[in-house]
């Protein structure tokens, strides 16, 4: 079973800087394209950014919002998702989540999701 | 970048209704266009990619269908499971892989 586990989310200031990790498990990680997206309180879901795996590049892409800010990384050896997100501002307070993309037992696709971390930027 | 919008914000509907949830795009996305179900707490589940095609594990009575900027999610006959907010996302080759704002599906 694939799972999705995120964590580090919490309070910080306007300004500050916090990293989520998301921690994979039952999949093959090397190869996964990851993604964050979040969701701010009451609100739709707000693709954040993405990175191919090592074998694809490992390019990454962001939102227009927080490109600049936000840096998503990988280390495939712990199978772990980074998104490091500096200069926090009170419109990023959302509950971000990782996710990727498999293909199911049927051959059709489905996403994997973590169940989410909350971030809370506030003085 | 490419802006969804989808239409109506709100679906009032009684179960066994047939529901129809419409998305459009800014510009042309052929048919590389999901749909994803979010229910109260709960992460989205992916329903349709590639416009059309079914994601795993997911029941026939959700179809999708559209090319270019015009896209449909059709539920045939509303279980009790399915009132959700359902948002559409596209999910071409050119970053960022924007949602629509989301419509709710709620029990009439």
């Amino acid at each position: 079973e694939v799972q999705l586990v995120e964590s580090g989310g919490g309070l910080v200031k306007p300004g500050g800087s916090l990293r989520l990790s998301c921690v994979a498990s039952g999949l093959t990680f090397t190869n996964a394209w990851m993604t964050w997206v979040r969701q701010a309180p009451g609100k739709g879901l707000e693709w954040v950014g993405r990175i191919k795996s090592e074998n694809d590049g490992g390019t990454t892409d962001y939102a227009a919002p927080v490109k600049g800010r936000f840096t998503i990384s990988r280390e495939d050896a712990r199978n772990t998702l980074y998104l490091h997100m500096n200069s926090l501002q009170t419109e990023d307070t959302a509950v971000y989540y990782c996710l990727t993309t498999l293909v199911g037992y049927d051959r059709n696709l489905f996403d994997s999701w973590g169940q989410g971390t909350l971030v809370t930027v506030s003085s | 970048e490419i802006v969804l919008t989808q239409s109506p914000a709100t679906l009032s509907l009684s179960p066994g209704e047939r529901a129809t949830l419409s998305c459009r795009a800014s510009q042309s996305i052929r048919t590389s266009l999901a749909w994803h179900q979010q229910k109260p707490g709960q992460a989205p589940r992916l329903l349709i990619y590639d416009a059309s095609k079914r994601a795993t594990g997911i029941p026939a009575r959700f179809s999708g269908s559209g090319s270019g900027t015009d896209f449909t999610l059709t539920i045939s006959s509303l279980e009790p499971e399915d009132f959700a907010v359902y948002y559409c996302q596209q999910r071409s080759s050119r970053p960022p892989f924007t949602f629509g704002p989301g419509t709710k599906v709620d029990i009439k």
